[in-house]
């Protein structure tokens, strides 16, 4: 079974420039977050889709942040304009869903490294 | 907002020795989550764990969630250096939140041959 596909994995744009990143979940999966990553941290919640749906954006920060998932697969997550603060590794995971809800088994992929400079 | 924090950050040590790491927060979670990273990698779930005083076995890995279910802890025994990686633990809310996970910082574990 294939895992979760990301790309790019490493980025490096300067800072006032825009990025996007690209997610491909598991076949089957329901439910796609995004987390951010900052070095030494643990992974922070961005978003969360359920299929096409948000359910959760509470910690996106909306001014400079979007994220898509117009078909209810593929997501897309943007970044206009880019920070210093936003270097960091955004990591796509997906999670089988059962009554509407995620299982809560996350399956990470390998993360897209943003250096803004 | 739920916050855990695991310590410690970092262990060091030789192979064969045992360790612990610990994951605390003030909060009541629904269910608790250990995740094992290595570098340029993404987490990889290691256990879930349910039930307040609830202890899983994984090999050589032993699990254990707090009778309150604020606090879990993470033993190995005999390590080896494949253990090394970062060990993250995360806390689920439960309800429809369920996914949303809060993770700790992390410890890296480095074990020597």
């Amino acid at each position: 079974e294939a895992g979760v596909a990301q790309s790019p994995r490493y980025k490096i744009i300067e800072k006032r420039q825009s990025v996007a990143f690209w997610c491909n979940p598991i076949s089957g999966h329901a439910t796609l977050y995004w987390y951010q990553q900052i070095l030494g941290q643990g992974p922070k919640l961005l978003i969360q889709f359920q299929n096409n749906g948000v359910v959760d954006d509470s910690q996106l920060p909306k001014d400079r942040f979007s994220a898509e998932r117009l078909k209810g697969v593929d997501s897309t997550l943007k970044i206009q304009p880019a920070k210093l603060e936003d270097s960091a590794v955004y990591l796509c995971a997906s999670s089988f869903s059962r009554g509407g809800l995620s299982t809560g088994e996350l399956f990470f992929g390998e993360g897209s490294r943003l250096t803004v400079l | 907002t739920q916050l855990l924090e695991q310590s410690p950050q970092f262990l060091s040590i030789q192979e064969g020795e045992n360790l612990t790491v610990y994951c605390n927060s003030s909060s009541v979670f629904s269910s608790l989550q250990w995740y094992r990273q290595e570098p340029g990698e993404g987490p990889v779930l290691l256990v879930t764990v349910v039930t307040g005083g609830e202890v899983k076995k994984l090999k050589r890995l032993t699990f254990q969630f707090g009778d309150a279910r604020k606090d879990s802890s993470l033993h190995i025994t005999a390590a080896q250096p494949g253990d090394t990686g970062l060990y993250l633990c995360a806390g689920a809310p439960g309800g429809t939140s369920y996914g949303k996970l809060t993770f700790g910082q992390g410890t890296i574990l480095t074990v020597h041959p």
